[in-house]
């Protein structure tokens, strides 16, 4: 049961236009998102997140959006880089466990075009 | 500031072998978790440890054991050891009392069963 998933396996964009990743869930009880991007031989770092109190959220380049009633999020990235060339990965969780317990979807992997 | 730490970097195995994976969670860190990472999946949770004991634990059987000392530093380990064992075992530290934060992810390490 694939409770986030990220239904794009790949995804690939020109340097300096905008990259949208997507992400939806079917647990009800997930309010608090995150993203992060994972670079080969490395460990995920972390990007952004959102709890459900907000529709969106902004750092920088990245920007993600909340729908609830969809189920769905959204990863923004304008404009977007070569160094952006990554896996991102979705993840929630209830809030009440904050970011102790994550469920991943199954990934992006963007890759920037010069 | 050190992140979070994993050792070894890469490991092989034989079948039915026993396997010990240590983490070194970030500066101020107090809960470790562990995830599973299959190739061309996203990481999935097997447990988390806070004040030396195992709080949540995910769909793993119980070859999947773990310990937290009294440093915050913890071990995972596998006993038994099967093909399917090969992944990316990845570790995430957080400061459990603060909910509404990330977990920071050590590099990985590379179990290989042969």
């Amino acid at each position: 049961d694939q409770q986030v998933k990220q239904n794009s396996p790949s995804l690939s964009v020109q340097e300096g236009r905008i990259s949208i990743l997507n992400c939806d869930y079917t647990n009800s009880m997930f309010d608090y998102f995150l993203w992060y991007k994972k670079y080969p031989a490395e460990g995920p770092t972390f990007l952004i997140s959102i709890s459900s109190i907000k529709d969106k959220n902004e750092d920088g380049r990245f920007t993600v959006f909340l729908n609830k009633s969809a189920k769905h999020l959204s990863l923004h990235i304008v404009p977007s880089q070569p160094g952006d060339s990554a896996v991102y990965f979705c993840a929630a969780s209830p809030l009440i466990q904050g970011a102790q317990k994550l469920v991943f979807g199954q990934g992006t992997r963007l890759t920037i075009n010069p | 500031d050190a992140g979070v730490t994993q050792s070894p970097t890469h490991l092989i195995k034989t079948r039915g072998q026993q396997v010990t994976l240590r983490c070194s969670p970030k500066s101020g860190h107090d809960t470790v978790s562990w995830y599973q990472q299959a190739l061309g999946q996203g990481p999935q949770f097997i447990f988390q440890y806070y004040e030396e004991e195992e709080r949540q634990r995910g769909n793993f059987p119980d070859r999947f054991s773990g310990h937290q000392f009294p440093n915050y530093s913890s071990e995972l380990n596998v006993n038994a050891l099967l093909l399917g064992d090969s992944a990316l075992y990845l570790c995430a530290s957080s400061y459990f009392p603060s909910l509404n934060t990330e977990a920071f992810f050590g590099q990985g390490t590379r179990l290989t069963v042969v």
